[in-house]
């Protein structure tokens, strides 16, 4: 049972569209994350969401949000895409393992804006 | 501002050998340095993580060295296999498992162990 899932794996869309990616994880954590890499797989924290707080990274345009409709899930809404917006986008979530806190990745949701 | 340098981007070990991958950081803030295995098409998975109260940390063939004053933390791939080929990412946080600003990562090394 997939820990943290991200619906689609692949989207392709032109540009100007509004798109959302779906994310849930079922381990019970109370903070998810988005991370955007991109093509020469560079990893960047875009958002953090713990307990209705969002943290958001300052450099992500204000065409992204996330919307959180409970607990298990962090979706990530675009709008108007532009072709720098292509990327693989990934959920997170954080969580206690043992004396430690781990942060689980999906497996990634590839966007391509043509 | 990078504020998680890592290098090498790209490196080839032979099989059995001992691939190691360099890590700096400046924010003096952090306090958690996980490495992290991204294979392709796949999500990054936690390999191993570090607290600057401790100089080494092993789990297995992979071990992290930490350096607090020069600001550095390496980690050492022993008896290396072809199934250890893969993106390695370094990274860094305020609190445990990235806290309220997430993981702060370095640009990544594509590892290679060839057979």
């Amino acid at each position: 049972d997939t820990a943290v899932s991200q619906t689609p794996k692949y989207l392709v869309t032109q540009m100007g569209n509004d798109k959302s990616i779906k994310c849930e994880q079922n381990l019970g954590h109370d903070t998810m994350y988005w991370y955007k890499q991109d093509s020469k797989k560079f990893l960047k924290i875009m958002f953090s969401y713990n307990n209705k707080e969002l943290i958001i990274n300052e450099t992500v345009p204000n065409r992204f949000s996330p919307k959180s409709p409970d607990k298990a899930h962090l979706n990530l809404h675009i709008n108007s895409l532009e072709l720098g917006d292509s990327a693989v986008y990934f959920c997170a979530s954080r969580g206690t393992s043992g004396m430690e806190n781990i942060q689980y990745f999906g497996a990634g949701t590839r966007l391509s804006v043509l | 501002q990078q504020q998680v340098k890592q290098s090498p981007q790209s490196l080839i070990v032979q099989k059995g050998g001992i691939s190691i991958i360099n890590c700096a950081y400046e924010n003096t803030a952090f306090d958690y340095f996980p490495w992290y295995q991204q294979f392709p098409g796949k999500g990054p998975a936690l390999l191993i993580a570090i607290r600057p109260d401790v100089s080494e940390k092993k789990e297995g063939r992979f071990t992290i060295s930490f350096n607090k004053s020069a600001k550095q933390f390496s980690l050492h791939i022993m008896d290396s296999q072809p199934g250890d080929s893969a993106t390695y990412f370094c990274a860094a946080s305020k609190g445990s498992g990235g806290g309220a600003d997430g993981l702060t990562f370095g640009k990544g090394t594509h590892l290679i162990i060839q057979p």
